[in-house]
């Protein structure tokens, strides 16, 4: 079975740049994470979606992240515009019970 | 609230030997209790869980972890430490209320000396 897929998998970019990270859950998986990892704050819940209506946002930073959700296999994270701070691993993660299966994350670097 | 707290932030062990990474929580609730490994550039896969079933707990890779309520800890253990664990490793807790996200804590980086 494929797990989460998460593209892409590198991004450089420069600052002020809108940056749009993507994610396919698992099939069959109602919940869906967006988590950041960095090596000040390590692993930080972003956002959930549950059957695709976003739950819980308190973890977006501020009005630059943005996630939608439009159906059941595909979830985007933007970031625009983009700074520095934003540099990070971006994890997507899904979930049909109580654990938790994670993508190969996305490594984004802003310049 | 939930939180993890892991102590240790790196942890060295011999080829062969125990290995034990501590994680102690925190929740208002009856918690489900998670370790997820991550080895370099890639990521987190999920070791074993505690459910409220059994409090002992096997996981794959010969991990195995106890879930003890008096002292609110969930040690992961392993008899003998092989070179391909080398990686670090995460505890994380959710309540058992329905809120399906982890809080995750601070990470232990397990090294395995030859």
């Amino acid at each position: 079975d494929a797990g989460v897929i998460q593209s892409p998998r590198h991004e450089v970019t420069e600052m002020g740049q809108e940056v749009t990270l993507r994610c396919k859950p698992i099939s069959g998986h109602d919940y869906l994470f967006w988590y950041r990892q960095t090596m000040m704050r390590g692993l930080e819940l972003l956002i959930y979606f549950n059957n695709n209506v976003p739950i819980d946002d308190s973890g977006m930073p501020e009005d630059r992240f943005s996630a939608k959700m439009p159906n059941a296999s595909f979830s985007t994270l933007k970031i625009q515009p983009s700074e520095p701070r934003d540099s990070a691993v971006y994890f997507c993660a899904s979930s049909s019970r109580v654990e938790l299966f994670f993508g190969e994350g996305s490594r984004l670097t802003v310049l | 609230a939930q939180s993890v707290t892991q102590l240790g932030s790196h942890v060295s062990v011999s080829e062969g030997a125990l290995v034990l990474l501590r994680c102690n929580y925190s929740s208002s609730v009856p918690p489900y209790l998670f370790w997820y490994v991550q080895y370099p550039n890639q990521g987190l896969q999920l070791l074993l869980k505690y459910t409220s079933a059994a409090t002992l707990v096997k996981g794959i890779n010969g991990f195995e972890a106890e879930f003890k309520k008096s002292e609110t800890s969930f040690h992961l253990t392993k008899p003998s430490a092989h070179m391909s664990d080398a990686a670090e490793y995460f505890c994380a807790v959710s309540p058992d209320t329905g809120r399906r996200a982890l809080t995750f804590g601070s990470g232990t980086r397990l090294q395995v000396q030859p």
